[in-house]
């Protein structure tokens, strides 16, 4: 069966600290994959997809950019947090397009992000 | 662009008792999908339900059932005998393709409370 996992649970940053949460998939092959933010009592915002190695789609300008260095490994980063940058942070994936049921999407533990 | 209302930010039910979530949607896609995703105090998303647009007929999960108005862009979720464990956060989500991708809306959310 799939599993996403994403690390740290946690994380305490101070504003213009470098930032880098990751996120992996396991049990399947050429997923695509998103980060969203979650602020506090707030709906999901999309901040990235991916459909391939390398391949990255932002929706919204931002402090933040994301890498998918390898197939099952999407990683979020920022080279100076912002204080607006506090939230929880989710990762998630789907199969394919190519792939059978590639309309849902499947979400990580989270990440919960305070920037000080 | 695609937008996802949840008029009801917050909502409560007594135990064994049944409630309805509302949700309305804005799109000039014919076809897309529709999903119902709880976020419990864990903050871990669970997809609940999910309904295709080309389907007539309304899905239903165990407890959980769908009211899918096409026309109306309406996709309101029934919990039948509720129960403590469906406290939680319910978002609303719509998606659609795009190219080798899915484009996800989220809906802002409703605070669902049971109490006993």
């Amino acid at each position: 069966s799939q599993t996403i996992h994403q690390w740290p649970a946690t994380l305490v940053q101070p504003v213009g600290s470098p930032l880098s949460l990751e996120c992996t998939v396991e049990g399947t092959s050429n997923p695509n994959l998103y980060w969203y933010r979650q602020a506090a009592g707030r709906g999901l915002q999309l901040l990235f997809y991916s459909v391939g190695i390398g391949q990255i789609s932002s929706e919204v300008p931002q402090n933040l950019s994301a890498s998918r260095p390898q197939d099952r490994q999407f990683i979020l980063s920022s080279k100076k947090l912002l204080l607006s940058d506090s939230g929880f942070y989710l990762c998630a994936w789907s199969l394919s397009q190519t792939s059978g049921r590639f309309y849902e999407q499947y979400f990580g533990p989270g990440t919960r992000l305070t920037v000080t | 662009a695609q937008t996802v209302t949840q008029s009801q930010p917050e909502m409560s039910v007594q135990e064994a008792e049944t409630v309805t979530l509302s949700c309305t949607y804005d799109t000039s896609e014919s076809n897309y999908y529709l999903f119902w995703y709880k976020q419990p105090p864990s903050r871990q998303m669970i997809l609940v339900i999910r309904q295709e647009a080309y389907k007539q007929q309304n899905a239903t999960e165990n407890r959980f059932s769908v009211n899918f108005q096409k026309a109306a862009k309406s996709f309101s979720l029934k919990i039948s005998d509720s129960q403590l464990g469906d406290t939680a956060m319910y978002f609303c989500a719509f998606m659609k393709r795009r190219g080798y991708g899915q484009n996800f809306v989220f809906g802002p959310g409703t605070r669902l409370s049971v109490l006993p």
